[in-house]
């Protein structure tokens, strides 16, 4: 049974440019919630997604944007990239029905912007 | 903002319990404490949660103390492979805040 996958592990970018990020989820997992963390930081939440559609958001600029698949996999783009956006960004996956919070996070895509 | 406070670090003998304190002192009646820890490099990992009982599984035990404004998480015997950032979180329905967590080292 895998686990959260992630792709690509390492990406390193320039100023302006765009970037997308893949997520595959848990097996069974329909829900999919994209974090960014900063260096020394705990990791901010970016957006969650279900049945294909953003259901939550948290307080990050219109540049980030994601899409859900029919399978359950995601993608998170983030357009006009900026030296701020350096980050390692997590995907975790859940299941909407469940009555706790339980995420399992994958092991994250460390972008750096140049 | 994080509902929970944190100290930012701690230190813990191998093969001794490590006891890891948060205080979430606004906590609502319908949110859960959670527990994460996040090994360098890695995403992080689920660790345990509770509502108001204390909770045990195979990685470590949860203690809520009866006004649920604080909790103590404890790893009964530490290893070198403890050595992470853990994560108290209090979460409803609604996505995961993560602090700043504390920072556990395992001393050999």
């Amino acid at each position: 049974d895998a686990g959260v996958t992630q792709s690509p592990t390492h990406l390193i970018k320039t100023r302006g440019q765009q970037v997308t990020l893949r997520c595959s989820p848990k097996s069974g997992h329909d829900t999919v919630s994209w974090y960014q963390q900063a260096l020394g930081q705990g990791p901010q939440f970016i957006f969650q997604y279900y049945e294909e559609e953003e259901r939550q958001r948290g307080n990050f600029p219109d540049r980030f944007s994601g899409h859900q698949f029919p399978n359950y996999s995601s993608e998170l783009n983030v357009n006009a990239l900026l030296l701020g956006d350096s980050a390692l960004y997590l995907c975790a996956s859940s299941l909407r029905s469940s009555s706790y919070n339980e995420q399992f996070f994958g092991p994250g895509t460390r972008l750096t912007v140049l | 903002d994080a509902k929970t406070t944190q100290p930012p670090s701690m230190d813990c003998a191998e093969g001794r319990a490590a006891n890891l304190p948060c205080n979430h002192s606004t906590i609502s009646g319908n949110e859960y404490v959670y527990w994460y820890r996040q090994i360098h490099s890695q995403g992080p990992q689920y660790i345990i949660h509770g509502l108001k009982n204390n909770e045990t599984n195979e990685m470590a035990s949860l203690i809520i103390t009866e006004d649920r404004k604080s909790s103590t998480l404890i790893l009964p015997h530490a290893t070198l492979r403890d050595t992470a950032v853990y994560y108290c979180i209090v979460s409803g329905n609604t996505p995961l805040v993560f602090g700043k967590g504390t920072r556990l080292s395992v001393i050999a």
